[in-house]
Parts: structure tokens; sequence; C-alpha cells
């Protein structure tokens, strides 16, 4: 069965550096999106992504947040000069029209 | 503002004692109510999709039911296997708003 895969499973960077998070959704899936869950908290939506542009933001996406779609298959955040409380698991997921979102197992970005 | 609701937090059960999940909303125009299964250390498993009151959606052991302002969770005789954290969403204006789960141990 196709899924979504994100790399890297866990990444640890310096507080101020930028780090780009990876995905590579399901591959007829037309809609992407990125989520954060910080330890112990809810599921966050941060950015949905159609036709190559953000379609919804939530408030947590600010200008230090970034997406794109490079090529045909990666979808990327790019979360630049990051902060301690940046720190979580990000998840990134795809769907079809009218379908629900299948989910990667995520990303622990670790921030020291 | 919390628009989605979860409780209990964490529900502890024998192995085949029934029980339900609760997902309470307050949003309008509800576009759907989603139902997933999150393990430890992996991302959110799809269960089921609702769309307006009074349906129902059955698979295996779970049933999930949805009225104009909550939604459950059935689970009959669970298994330790179910064990893991139930989370439901909604989706409404592209944006997709999650519960805080709740987290179900199931001992044999």
């Amino acid at each position: 069965e196709p899924e979504v895969t994100q790399t890297p499973s866990h990444q640890v960077t310096q507080m101020g550096q930028e780090v780009i998070l990876r995905c590579v959704p399901i591959s007829n899936h037309l809609y992407f999106y990125w989520y954060r869950q910080i330890l112990g908290q809810k599921v966050e939506f941060l950015v949905s992504f159609y036709n190559n542009e953000i379609s919804e933001k939530s408030e947590i996406f600010d200008d230090q947040f970034s997406v794109e779609r490079p090529d045909g298959s990666n979808f990327t955040l790019k979360i630049r000069s990051t902060k301690l409380e940046d720190s979580a698991m990000y998840f990134c997921a795809s769907r079809e029209i009218n379908q629900p979102q299948h989910f990667g197992d995520g990303t622990r970005l670790s921030i020291l | 503002e919390d628009q989605v609701t979860q409780s209990p937090e964490a529900l502890r059960l024998q192995e085949g004692e029934s029980s339900s999940l609760n997902c309470s909303y307050t949003v309008s125009g509800l576009r759907g109510l989603f139902w997933y299964r999150q393990d430890p250390g992996k991302g959110p498993e799809f269960l089921f999709t609702l769309y307006s009151a009074g349906e129902e959606k059955e698979k295996e052991r779970l049933k999930a039911t949805l009225t104009k302002k909550e939604s459950f969770l059935h689970i009959t005789a669970p298994k330790p296997e179910d064990s893991a954290t139930y989370l439901c969403a909604l989706y409404n204006f592209n944006k997709f708003y999650f519960g805080s789960g709740t987290k179900l141990n199931v001992k044999p």
C-alpha cells in the first residue's frame, strides 16, 4: 500500500539555524499538508497546499515557515531561524480529492 | 478557542470490556469529522469519516457515530492490540482541527 514518507526521522539543529523537513506524498494525491505536534499536546494544523500554492494556513505558520513542492514528488517545510519552541513532531499528510488524509510517520525536530 | 474536545483523556479497559470515546465540537458548517488512531512514534492512521448527523460507520470492533454536536467511537470487546491514542478531527473552511485524543489502554 502506498505511503507518505518523511525524512529525516529525527533532526537535531542548533537554535537560529534553518531546517528543511522533507516529505514524499502518495504519488496521485493532489492536496498536501503539514502539521506539528508538540510533545504531549494535540496535532496542530500548519498549512495546506494545492495546485502549487498555499490554500490555507494557521496562525502558527508565520514568516518563519515556508513550503515548497520543488519537483513532482517532494513537498518540503522550511523553518528559518529555529527557536527552542519549534521542537516538535512534524507530520506531512496528503490526500486525493474527497478522500481522507494519509499521514507520514513524522520528523522529530529537536532544537538545542 | 477550542473547537474539538475529546473525553476521557485516558481510558483503561479490560480485554472484552466495551466502552465509548467522545468527541464534542462547536463549529458551524461542519464539512467532515474524522477519527484516527495514533500509535506511539507514528503518524495518525485513518479510521472513519462522517459527514452528517445520524451517519454511522463500522470497522471490526469499532463503530463511529455522529450527531449535530458530538461523535462517539464505540469499541466492542476490545483487544490489547486496540491500545492506542484515538484522535478526532474536524474539517472546516480548509483547515483541520484535531482534538487532544483519548489514550486507550486495553489490558489482557
